[in-house]
């Protein structure tokens, strides 16, 4: 079946880390985005990808980083430089010119700080 | 400013009551979207509705029903006859095609726990 996987499911960081989240999708869709979840909170844009080897900043992008090699991949990197990164994090995708669409989601990775 | 909001934190209500979960949305674009999604205990979003700008009808899905308003810049969520699985968190998201970027701007959603 078609979807969204986000790996691994939780993660711990330890202080001064790098850590990277994965999502793969084979709904061969174009566009993907990465959203950070905190309780009681709405989700909040990192990073987008509308196409390929192209990224753009979401709301709250400091502290992070993504990569976007294949249309299938966009993982994210939480580096070290962010403070306070436990949280849900959601991937979703949607095809371009889907702007009527709903994203899909995956089923999220939960970080905590060790 | 917050594009969409849910004012409602958490509700509770007893199995069988009907629910209706508010979403006030703020936007200058002639041309957006709504739409509602469901996260279950196990954290994935479920898409359950879209609705474009330019389309006010109301509807109804099973148990389920939306009241569209763009006089009030309301979308509000009616669950009928509330079951203990409809027990989650519901997000309500506005998206402005005319950023070109499909963005999605979320409210802070509405726990819903339904007792049986």
């Amino acid at each position: 079946d078609g979807g969204i996987t986000q790996s691994p499911k939780y993660l711990f960081r330890k202080e001064g880390q790098n850590v990277t989240l994965s999502c793969e999708q084979n709904l061969n869709h174009d566009a993907m985005y990465w959203y950070r979840q905190d309780p009681g909170q709405g989700l909040r844009l990192i990073y987008y990808s509308q196409i390929v080897n192209d990224f753009q900043k979401g709301d709250i992008a400091e502290g992070y980083s993504v990569s976007r090699e294949k249309k299938e991949s966009f993982p994210l990197t939480v580096t070290s430089a962010q403070k306070n990164p436990t949280a849900f994090y959601l991937c979703a995708s949607i095809s371009a010119g889907g702007w009527n669409q709903p994203q899909h989601f995956g089923d999220g990775t939960r970080l905590s700080i060790l | 400013a917050q594009k969409v909001t849910q004012a409602q934190t958490e509700i509770s209500v007893v199995e069988k009551e009907d629910v209706t979960l508010d979403c006030v949305y703020e936007t200058r674009d002639t041309t957006y979207y709504l739409f509602w999604y469901k996260q279950p205990p196990s954290g994935e979003l479920v898409f359950l509705i879209r609705r474009n700008s330019f389309d006010e009808q109301n509807e109804i899905s099973g148990r389920y029903s939306w009241n569209f308003q763009k006089s009030t810049s309301s979308f509000n969520f009616t669950i009928t006859a509330s079951q203990v699985v409809d027990s989650a968190v519901y997000f309500c998201a506005l998206s402005e095609p005319q950023t070109g970027a499909n963005n999605l701007f979320f409210g802070t959603g509405t726990r819903l726990t339904v007792i049986p």
